[in-house]
């Protein structure tokens, strides 16, 4: 069945990058997604990635796919105290449009 | 920028007695979605809402659970008869067509007791 894991957790220092990775297991997802939670708030919608693309960059934000892996991951630049929430990645299948979250990583960024 | 509404942020309710979530989605948007969120764990997809009825539902959703769109704005989510383990963080989502993302409201937590 469809399953998305992340890591539970990430540190890192103010002014470094982060790494938030995400692995899936439905091989025919066409669109895969990263949403952020700060506490006590919704979802909001970080970035999208349609599954025939292996990078998109959206200023601070890079989305890197490898679909052979089933791999998808977000890199923030110059990381802030502002961006610690928790990380969610979610897929849809083909054929549906119902969202597969992950766990959710939760990062914290510390000053 | 438009967004999705859920009232009220937080319900609480003795088991055994009806619920109503409210949503009011984005006024363009045509596909409409609830989520849960049980503390701690994943959110997990409840219900897809299309052209006045529903279109894909989850294990979860079953006929304690019913969805509507009364008006041209509301979208709703009844729990007729709650129970202990129906406490969550409740989510609405929607989105206009073809594949654009869903957006989602701040949701609505449920404490039953």
């Amino acid at each position: 069945g469809e399953d998305v894991e992340q890591s539970l957790f990430l540190s890192v220092r103010e002014g470094d990058s982060s790494v938030i990775n995400c692995t899936y297991t439905d091989s025919s997802s066409t669109y895969l997604y990263w949403y952020k939670q700060e506490p006590g708030a919704g979802l909001q919608l970080l970035t999208y990635i349609f599954s025939n693309m292996d990078m998109k960059q959206d200023q601070r934000l890079t989305v890197l796919l490898n679909k052979k892996d089933k791999h998808l991951s977000l890199r923030i630049a110059d990381t802030q105290t502002g961006d610690s929430a928790i990380y969610f990645c979610a897929e849809t299948a083909s054929g549906t449009y119902k969202y597969i979250f992950g766990t959710g990583t939760r990062l914290k960024v510390l000053a | 920028e438009p967004e999705v509404t859920q009232t009220p942020s937080h319900q609480v309710t003795q088991m055994g007695q009806e619920v109503i979530l409210r949503c009011v989605p984005i006024s363009n948007h045509l596909y409409f979605y609830w989520y849960r969120q049980i503390l701690g764990q994943k959110v997990e997809f409840l219900v897809s809402f299309y052209n006045n009825e529903i279109s894909e539902k989850s294990e979860i959703f079953d006929d304690q659970f019913s969805v509507e769109r009364p008006d041209g704005s509301n979208f709703t989510l009844k729990i007729r008869s709650t129970k202990l383990e129906d406490s969550a963080m409740y989510f609405c989502a929607s989105r206009t067509s073809g594949n654009q993302p869903q957006h989602f409201g701040d949701g609505t937590r449920l404490s039953i007791l």
